[in-house]
């Protein structure tokens, strides 16, 4: 089944503690990027990759930071998490071909306390 | 990318038709209407997207007016399943071009 991976699903953890969420797609999809979303402020771009080494920011990069090493990966770090990085974040990934459909993983909810 | 104006909410019955409508006055030539839907605190999905036809797959249709400035998704035969936020956003069709969101309008789909 073609699908967007997330892990963790939820976390709860403490300002400081460096945390990894991982994203993984299994379509083979070049683009991939992650997205914050929070109440009223809607669906915020954080950073988003092109291919394998290539990565922007996006609207909202502060305090994060990404990699893609491999086609298939694009994990998401926060080296030092803060309360305000308290959201519900989503990993999505498409092709660059095509009509662009933009297929997004299930979502971490993550609080810092 | 260009702005587009979504109501906040609507309401709809099960089993009837679920119009939703979509302003984007400003759209530029190349820009095509797409449309994506939010279960609850889901990953948004996509649903369909259109440049000046209207388009219908198995999940909706896509009406765009002539002068492409309004469009509307249609959900023939709502249900409950279909409660959602739903989303219009005018892009280019490229893979390099951001997905930006609006507020979107919620679908309550009653009984």
């Amino acid at each position: 089944e073609a699908q967007v991976t997330q892990n963790p699903r939820y976390l709860i953890t403490v300002t400081g503690k460096k945390l990894t969420v991982t994203c993984s797609q299994n379509m083979n999809h070049e683009y991939m990027s992650w997205y914050r979303q929070d109440p009223g402020l809607g669906l915020r771009q954080i950073y988003y990759s092109m291919n394998v080494e290539v990565t922007d920011k996006g609207d909202v990069p502060e305090g994060y930071k990404v990699s893609r090493k491999e086609k298939r990966n694009f994990p998401l770090i926060l080296e030092s998490p803060s309360p305000n990085q308290t959201s519900l974040y989503f990993c999505a990934s498409n092709r660059l071909a095509g009509n662009n459909e933009q297929f997004f993983g299930p979502g971490t909810r993550l609080t810092v306390l | 990318d260009a702005k587009t104006t979504q109501p906040t909410s609507m309401d709809c019955a099960e089993g009837r038709a679920a119009n939703l409508p979509c302003n984007h006055s400003t759209i530029s030539g190349n820009e095509y209407v797409y449309w994506y839907r939010q279960i609850h605190s889901q990953g948004p999905q996509y649903i369909i997207h259109g440049l000046k036809n209207n388009e219908t797959n198995e999940m909706a249709s896509l009406i765009i007016t002539e002068d492409r400035k309004s469009s509307t998704l249609i959900l023939p035969h709502a249900t409950l399943r279909d409660t959602a936020v739903y989303y219009c956003i005018v892009r280019v069709e490229s893979g390099y071009s951001t997905l930006t969101f609006g507020k979107g309008t919620m679908l309550l789909v009653s009984p």
